[in-house]
């Protein structure tokens, strides 16, 4: 029930190209759903968050597609950049779980110039 | 305003020692988190507090003691090291407002040989 999977674990994408990475959930008690954005010996930082109200979100480049009835949520990074280059998490977390965040697995994301 | 800070940065024990990661925060956050993260994996949540004087285990807690004496401060105790304790720990700490948002310190490398 609590159990965000992630995929792709990892990705390769040419400078200026489109990233995708998807994440799926069970719990429907789940409302908010950010991505975290880690650089090696990092920690994580948020990087975008929708709540299930919506169906996308966009913040300059980055882009949250929210299905509710699937159960599932992506991110798009336009335009990839090399500096994008880092490891991707989404997670989830319900309002009645002390805002307490389960985390996909990652995705390691590697933009080629 | 130096958000979330860990200490130490790196650490080696032998098998069956002790230790406490320090984690404070500046930012008056009422709840603070414990992760650990292991290679290619997501992050896992070991302890959460929702204010001083309050604990809950997480996804993960047995190995490992809290306490919650200030707002500032959440320490992490590893009693009986084992190899399998070998990971990356994060602190973390948000507001209780609605926004959830995680700030995440840097990290301690901890290895148990």
């Amino acid at each position: 029930q609590q159990q965000v999977k992630q995929s792709p674990q990892s990705l390769i994408v040419q400078k200026g190209g489109i990233s995708i990475i998807n994440c799926a959930y069970e719990n429907t008690a789940f409302d908010y759903f950010p991505w975290y954005q880690q650089f090696p010996g990092k920690g994580p930082a948020l990087l975008i968050a929708i709540r299930p109200d919506v169906s996308e979100k966009k913040e300059g480049r980055f882009t949250i597609s929210f299905n509710k009835s699937a159960k599932q949520f992506s991110l798009h990074i336009m335009d990839s950049q090399p500096g994008d280059s880092a490891t991707y998490f989404c997670a989830a977390s319900a309002n009645n779980a002390g805002n307490m965040l389960t985390f996909g697995g990652g995705t390691r994301l590697m933009v080629k110039p | 305003n130096a958000g979330v800070t860990q200490t130490p940065k790196f650490r080696i024990l032998k098998i069956g020692q002790s230790m406490t990661l320090q984690c404070t925060q500046d930012m008056n956050h009422n709840y603070m988190y414990w992760y650990r993260q292991d290679p290619g994996m997501g992050l896992k949540l070991i302890y959460y507090s929702v204010g001083a004087g309050i604990t809950d285990k997480g996804e993960v807690p047995n190995g490992y003691n809290v306490s919650r004496s200030t707002t500032e401060d959440f320490p992490l105790r590893l009693e009986l090291a084992a190899p399998s304790q070998t990971s990356v720990y994060f602190c973390a700490s948000s507001s209780s407002g609605p926004s959830y948002e995680q700030y995440f310190g840097p990290g301690t490398r901890l290895t148990v040989t």
